[in-house]
């Protein structure tokens, strides 16, 4: 178990460019979810994937935010455009669906500054 | 918006034991109650999670009265080292986890 991977750790981009994220998840788990983090806040969801399938977004999700998953294993997110206050810690986790009983592993983040 | 409220802030000196507690008053039948622990520029970590009563690991214990409106997140015996912000969220898993802006714990020595 190597836990979760987001590659990478940080990116430093200027506005109006696209970047895109990999996060691999711990490799039984059939979850995996996008959170986004700013300084002082707590994690805000973004999306979340029960394998392939994309299951939910966030309404505060962005055109300009797209996540895939395919095949269940790597997921990316990809921002295009990107503004100012896309700045933030753009963090991972990963989860073995149970029956009323989820933990989620995080991964580091990536760290993204919009200049 | 997140189900829980805690507080925004604690301080403790080193060798106390903390309790931070949680109010979800509105918890659902199906909904355990789960925290975690953050360090800055790391993801969160899952630290303890429970149903009812109470549940006790290497690392903390979490008090959950009957009426489960409230839980208690208990750390024995705190060092520096535990500075870091704690979250405490309720969930079936059949919804994303919802964060709050957490409990950010000060150990002073």
């Amino acid at each position: 178990d190597t836990g979760v991977s987001q590659n990478p750790r940080h990116k430093i981009t200027k506005r109006g460019q696209n970047v895109t994220f990999r996060c691999d998840p711990i490799s039984e788990h059939n979850r995996l979810y996008w959170y986004r983090q700013t300084l002082g806040q707590g994690p805000e969801f973004l999306t979340y994937f029960q394998n392939e399938a994309q299951l939910e977004k966030s309404r505060l999700l962005s055109d300009r935010f797209s996540a895939e998953r395919p095949k269940g294993s790597f997921s990316t997110l990809e921002i295009q455009r990107t503004e100012q206050g896309d700045s933030a810690m753009y963090l991972c986790a990963s989860s073995l669906t149970r029956v009323n009983d989820e933990k989620l592993f995080f991964g580091s983040g990536t760290q993204l500054s919009v200049l | 918006l997140a189900k829980t409220t805690q507080p925004i802030s604690m301080d403790s000196y080193e060798g106390q034991e903390v309790n931070i507690t949680c109010s979800h008053n509105n918890i659902a039948t199906n909904d355990y109650i789960t925290w975690y622990q953050q360090f800055p520029s790391q993801g969160p970590r899952f630290i303890i999670q429970g149903y009812k009563t109470k549940v006790t690991n290497e690392v903390a214990s979490l008090f959950i009265p009957a009426d489960r409106k409230s839980s208690t997140l208990s750390l024995p015996r705190v060092s520096l080292s535990d500075t870091a912000v704690y979250y405490c969220l309720v969930g079936a898993g059949n919804t994303p986890l919802v964060f709050g802006k957490g409990t950010r714990l000060s150990v002073i020595a």
